[in-house]
């Protein structure tokens, strides 16, 4: 089993759509829980970022973290085609001097005008 | 803010092959991190510097990746012989300090996608 699991697989939805995107773990140390969007091409870019259990809203977006069910989502409200790119989630356990991020595969979403 | 810089963009070799990339930080981060991306995978870390040290290199092929970071700034990463599974994306990342709440965003460079042919 993979430390980290991330589904769903390539999406494509309309503009104005609402978006899921869901990561599944297995390291019960995961404390740091990040989200980042990857265009074509480019280097990651952080979206969201988050500590413990919890929701946070950023505009559009919102990301969710259950500990107990060891499982992260990302919400995108109102989707744009600029919201096109693959959406990366990240995790790390530690504290301290060492910050390892641990990535899922990725979900490419297309966004469609 | 000036960002993370990498180069080359591009790299073509044959296998056998050695090959070297290079990233320049941005300024003040004390982290630095190597990641390989294989195409429809997610960043995998290859080694961690803190200043000049290294703090992770667990995942590091060593019998044929090197790694260094001199004078706690710019970093090269090396790969002597090169094989074709080697082609992948070659990302820079450096983060102000490592594993606190605040100044722990890793900032990313565009990457040297390379080709091992």
């Amino acid at each position: 089993q993979k430390e980290v699991e991330q589904d769903p697989g390539p999406l494509s939805v309309p503009e104005g759509a609402i978006v899921s995107l869901n990561c599944t773990y297995s390291n019960s140390a995961f404390q740091y829980f990040m989200w980042y969007r990857q265009y074509s091409r480019k280097g990651p870019e952080l979206l969201m970022y988050t500590y413990s259990s919890g929701n946070k809203e950023d505009g559009r977006f919102t990301a969710q973290v259950d500990k107990s069910s060891k499982y992260i989502s990302l919400f995108i409200r109102d989707s744009q085609p600029s919201d096109s790119a693959t959406y990366l989630c990240a995790m790390s356990a530690s504290g301290g001097s060492n910050y390892k991020l641990t990535f899922g595969k990725g979900t490419l979403l297309t966004v469609n005008p | 803010e000036a960002g993370v810089a990498q180069s080359p963009r591009y790299k073509i070799i044959e296998k056998r092959q050695s090959v070297a990339f290079w990233c320049n930080p941005i300024s003040g981060h004390a982290t630095l991190y190597w990641y390989q991306q294989i195409l429809g995978q997610g960043p995998k870390l290859l080694i961690q510097f803190q200043n000049n040290g290294v703090v992770d290199d667990s995942q590091l092929p060593k019998d044929r990746f090197s790694a260094e970071r001199l004078k706690g700034v710019d970093s090269t990463l090396k790969i002597q012989p090169a094989k074709l599974e080697d082609s992948a994306v070659y990302l820079c990342a450096s983060s102000l300090r490592g594993g606190e709440g605040d100044g722990t965003e890793a900032f990313f460079g565009q990457g040297t996608r390379l080709t091992v042919v």
